[in-house]
Order: structure tokens, then sequence, then C-alpha cells
């Protein structure tokens, strides 16, 4: 069974910092995995999405790196802002399909 | 071009109640799946509908139904609500055979008391 932690579950930070979070999953053999951003109450916003032949992803200040064979993957946010303040979710397949197994959440309030 | 609607936004029921959310999809998509977040938790797949049938089902118990109808809109029935089914219930389409595009709505706070 698929499971998927991250790290830290919350982060406070002053703008302007760099920063990293994590995420592990148990089963390696994924096709893709994707970030999340959820602002509260809300539905979530595909931010990246990295496939398995793939080692990076970048979007604007985020940069999201995949490491298959030891399950992990990082999401770098450059130069956070205020308006970065959020959950950010990683997700991997669900059973090798279409849809979704994804972790709790990082928590990221960014201070100005 | 609207997104992923979903009805209604909030509701309170009942232990015991039946309740039905619904969900109309992106324009263009033809796929909807339905998610269950806890608070503090991140989404638990529940099922996805493509083509009317359920094709894909996550470990939820049968009080969990839904259906799908010809223009792709969805529905989510849940019997017999426990205090645990508060939650907030997500729908998401897609185009069927691929989770790239896979877009969100802004889900239904269910709260049964």
């Amino acid at each position: 069974k698929q499971e998927v932690t991250q790290i830290p579950a919350a982060l406070s930070v002053p703008e302007g910092e760099n920063l990293v979070l994590n995420c592990s999953f148990t089963d390696s053999a994924i096709y893709n995995l994707q970030w999340f951003r959820q602002d509260p109450g809300k539905g979530l916003t595909s931010l990246l999405l990295i496939q398995s032949s793939q080692r990076e992803q970048t979007s604007g200040r985020l940069n999201a790196s995949l490491d298959k064979s030891s399950g992990r993957s990082t999401l770098y946010i450059a130069a956070s802002q205020p308006g970065d303040s959020a959950t950010y979710l990683c997700a991997v397949p669900y059973n090798y399909g279409q849809n979704f197994v994804f972790g709790p959440g990082t928590r990221l309030s960014v201070l100005p | 071009d609207a997104g992923v609607t979903q009805s209604p936004t909030h509701l309170i029921k009942t232990r015991g109640q039946q309740v039905t959310l619904r969900c109309s999809p992106k324009s263009g998509h033809d796929t909807v799946s339905w998610y269950q977040q806890a608070l503090g938790q991140g989404p638990q797949f529940i099922f996805q509908y493509y083509e009317e049938e359920e094709r894909q089902r996550g470990n939820f118990p049968d009080r969990f139904s839904g259906h799908q109808f010809p223009n792709y809109s969805s529905e989510l029935n849940v019997n017999a609500l426990l205090l645990g089914d508060s939650a907030l219930y997500l729908c998401a389409s897609s185009l069927s055979g691929s989770n790239y595009g896979y877009t969100f709505g802004s889900g239904t706070r269910l709260t049964v008391v």
C-alpha cells in the first residue's frame, strides 16, 4: 500500500527566505509525482508535475526534484513571499491509475 | 471557461441521515473523481467515474456511492452518516487516461452533528 509522508508539518519563515519542503513515498514504482497548493477551505491547484523519467521540474520560483530510487521528492521555493502562504501537498498515483494518494501536507506561513 | 463547480458549499446533517453532493466538471473533461479531506489531513480518494461507471475505488465503505450523468456531472451519496464523515469533500475532473490537467473544485464542507 502506497503511503506518502511530508515534513515538516508546518513552517513559518520571514519573507525572502528560500525554503525546502520534503515528501517521501513508500512504493517507488510511480510514473509521476505532483505538487499541489491548497489555500484554506479551498480546492487544490496543481503546481508541478514530474514524470518518472525526469529528475527536476521548474516553474517560476518553484523547483521540484524527484528521486524515485530513494522514494523522495523536494519542493524548493525561492525568495518566499506572503502570497506563498498555503498548504503544500505532494501526491503520487493511486494503484498506478489516474487518481492520487496525497501526503498530509506542509502548512507554510510567510511573514511580511 | 468554468472550472469544476460543487454544490452546496456547506451542509449540516444529523447522524444517520443521508446526503447528496453534486459536481459539474470542467468544460471538456469527461472523468470525475471524489475525495474526502478531514481537517488537517490530505485528501483521500473515494472513487472515480467515467462513462457513467465507477472505474476505480478507494478504501471506503459501501455507504459511499456515486453516479455520473450523460453530461459528465456527478453525485456523491453518503448513507447512514457518522460523525466521522464530517470533512471537506472535493471533486476533481480530468480527461480520461491522464492525470495531467486534473482540476479540483472548491469542495463541499459537510458537518455531521
